[in-house]
């Protein structure tokens, strides 16, 4: 069965310092891919950044990049610089035979 | 483009009453999912299509949810009858491919059963 465990419901970091979020996945499937996404206040769901199974490098956008652990089965997403509009839900979601998605982890950039 | 396209954005409804929910998929995409987000459960899979054809309704909480992909631009998931505790904010989503492509979510429909 998949399943995707984010373990810390709520994380604070101070503006301009860099946070970590966990993720950890389970699944048979040799090929996944796994996301990140960002949901504000606002509601929507919006997606930040990919990580291929087979892919051998760290995937990076901007001030995002997913430390993808494939041995431990982990794909941590760092935000560097953070901003206080970084402050939202966040989701990590595993695709194989279908899309799951982690409970989320609410980040509160302090000022 | 105009993205994921659901309507209505929002739904009061009374119990025991039909509530259809509608999207419009991204022009392309031939993968088309249906999401329940609930402060209790989370963001959950409902069902998904893959060029209008259903893969996977395991996620279909019981036989008063179904939903229906009649062409390739638009996808309804109806309730019938509603529940108080089908009160959730329901997604769709569009994506261009398989595992590699990430899904572009719609605005969701906020739906309140009374």
């Amino acid at each position: 069965a998949q399943k995707i465990t984010q373990t810390q419901p709520g994380m604070f970091v101070q503006e301009k310092e860099a946070v970590t979020l966990d993720c950890t996945y389970d699944t048979s499937d040799p090929s996944y891919g796994l996301f990140w996404y960002k949901q504000p206040s606002s509601g929507e769901m919006i997606f930040l950044i990919y990580q291929g199974s087979y892919d051998q490098q760290n995937a990076t956008e901007g001030r995002y990049s997913l430390n993808f652990q494939k041995a431990r089965k982990s794909a941590n997403l760092v935000i560097s610089a953070s901003q206080l509009g970084d402050s939202a839900m966040y989701f990590c979601a595993m695709r194989a035979s279908d899309m799951r998605f982690g409970a989320g982890t609410r980040l509160t950039v302090k000022p | 483009d105009a993205g994921v396209i659901q309507s209505p954005r929002h739904e009061v409804t009374e119990m025991g009453q039909e509530v259809t929910l509608r999207c419009k998929p991204i022009s392309g995409h031939d993968y088309l999912f249906w999401y329940r987000q609930t402060m209790m459960r989370g963001l959950e899979l409902l069902i998904y299509f893959n060029n209008n054809v259903p893969i996977d309704d395991s996620g279909m909480p019981e036989d008063r949810f179904s939903a229906k992909m009649p062409n390739a631009s638009f996808s309804t998931l109806k309730i019938q009858p509603s529940e108080p505790r089908d009160s959730a904010v329901y997604f769709c989503a569009s994506s261009p491919g398989q595992k590699s492509y990430e899904q572009y979510f719609g605005p969701g429909t906020r739906l309140t059963v009374t």
